[in-house]
């Protein structure tokens, strides 16, 4: 069964800094990996999808890695943004059963001014 | 686009009332998702579809969850009846075909009293 792990479940940090969160799964026999923003009392919105053939994938300030072999993706953000405050999620899609999406818990994520 | 649309956005409802929620779901996509998100439970697939065809809804919770898709732009969600325990966050979701991102509607929040 896949699990997916995210840690830590909470992240402070200043404006500025850049920053790795982290998402681990127990199956390397992934199909892909999504990495989602969740605000408070909204949906989720995907900032970045992975296939399984990739290493990593960039949108501006952000950068996901991918890395199958370790059960590990990271998402990297650049020059931190109070406005970057949020629950970050990542889901990874199974190969068998492959429609589904398997989410991590979430971290936690407060840029201080 | 709209994006996937979702409603109400709240209800607020009395042990043993019929819910009803619904979903359009973004215009061309093949696949419909329901979720539930609590805070114990995280995020937890109920049902999808796929062409308005239900695939797998081996994640409702019980017999008293049902969901139709009687056409490709409208889905409902539908408690009857509803329990306390029932209360969570609903989203539903859709995709395109193979590797397609997930998108995500606002949700609906549901409390049962």
């Amino acid at each position: 069964k896949q699990e997916v792990t995210q840690i830590p479940a909470a992240l402070s940090v200043p404006e500025g800094e850049n920053l790795v969160l982290n998402c681990s799964f127990t199956d390397s026999a992934i199909y892909n990996l999504q990495w989602f923003r969740q605000d408070p009392g909204k949906g989720l919105t995907s900032l970045l999808l992975i296939q399984s053939s990739q290493r990593e994938q960039t949108s501006g300030r952000l950068n996901a890695s991918l890395d199958k072999s370790s059960g590990r993706s990271t998402l990297y953000i650049a020059a931190s943004q109070p406005g970057d405050s949020a629950t970050y999620l990542c889901a990874v899609r199974r190969i068998q059963g492959a429609q589904k999406l398997v989410f991590g818990q979430g971290t936690r994520l407060t840029i201080n001014p | 686009d709209a994006g996937v649309i979702q409603s109400p956005r709240h209800e607020v409802t009395e042990m043993g009332q019929e819910v009803t929620l619904r979903c359009k779901p973004i215009s061309g996509h093949d696949y419909l998702f329901w979720y539930r998100q609590t805070m114990m439970r995280g995020l937890e697939l109920l049902i999808y579809f796929n062409n308005n065809v239900p695939i797998d809804d081996s994640g409702m919770p019980e017999d008293r969850f049902s969901a139709k898709m009687p056409n490709a732009s409208f889905s409902t969600l539908k408690i009857q009846p509803s329990e306390p325990r029932d209360s969570a966050v609903y989203f539903c979701a859709s995709r395109t075909l193979g590797t397609g991102e997930l998108f995500f509607g606002e949700g609906s929040r549901l409390t049962v009293l």
